[in-house]
């Protein structure tokens, strides 16, 4: 069974410092990797994704997540973030070629942008 | 396209009283999902479906049902509403293309007394 753990449920951190959300997944198959983004009262988009190649994949906002395979992980990093990135933040994973492509998210991590 | 649109926003139920809620899709998409979001608990899957005529079980599936007579419709009934169901809601839809994205609609918040 496929599961995610994100295990900071809150990172404060001071508007322009670098930041970095974690995630680590298991699974027995091939995975595909999600970061979505919740801004309050609102539904979830998607931010980034690893489905193959490359193992570092970008955001067009500046964030940007590295897949690293032999130590399970997909955390999302941003160099220096704004107030506006203040939301919450789920990693997510459905196993590759799945005939339902059901996601596991993990249980969300909530950043709060200080200024 | 309007995307992924649900009804209603808010809703209060007393217990035992039923209801359903909307999902709808304007992207031709196959696949949809309903979701629900506790504090803490991220979302958790509640029913799936793969296309027309076609559901499945998720996660956490009881007191709850689904059925999905055209593509772009996904209700979600729930029975006996119960204070346990008081939660947020999501519908998703992704289209099995191969891109994998899921697109989620803004939430129908319901809570039960």
């Amino acid at each position: 069974a496929q599961s995610v753990t994100q295990l900071d449920s809150q990172v404060p951190v001071f508007e322009e410092a670098p930041v970095e959300l974690r995630c680590n997944y298991s699974s027995s198959v091939s995975v595909y990797l999600f970061w979505y983004v919740q801004y309050p009262n609102q539904g979830l988009q998607l931010l980034l994704k690893y489905l193959s190649g490359s193992t570092l994949v970008e955001s067009i906002n500046g964030f940007e997540a590295e897949f690293n395979k032999s130590q399970t992980s997909f955390h999302l990093r941003k160099p220096s973030v704004h107030i506006s990135d203040t939301a919450e933040y789920f990693c997510a994973v459905t196993g590759g070629g799945g005939a339902t492509n059901k996601l596991i998210f993990g249980t969300g991590t909530l950043l709060a942008v200080q200024p | 396209n309007a995307g992924v649109t649900q009804t209603p926003k808010f809703r209060i139920l007393k217990i035992g009283q039923s209801m359903t809620l909307q999902c709808a899709q304007d992207m031709n998409h196959n696949y949809m999902y309903w979701y629900r979001q506790d504090p803490g608990m991220g979302l958790k899957l509640i029913y799936y479906s793969v296309g027309a005529g076609i559901t499945d079980k998720g996660e956490v599936p009881n007191g709850y049902n689904v059925s999905r007579s055209t593509t772009e419709d996904f209700p979600l009934r729930l029975e006996l509403a119960a204070p346990s169901q008081t939660s947020v809601y999501f519908c998703a839809s992704l289209s099995g293309t191969g891109s994998y994205e899921q697109y989620f609609g803004p939430g129908t918040r319901l809570t039960v007394t």
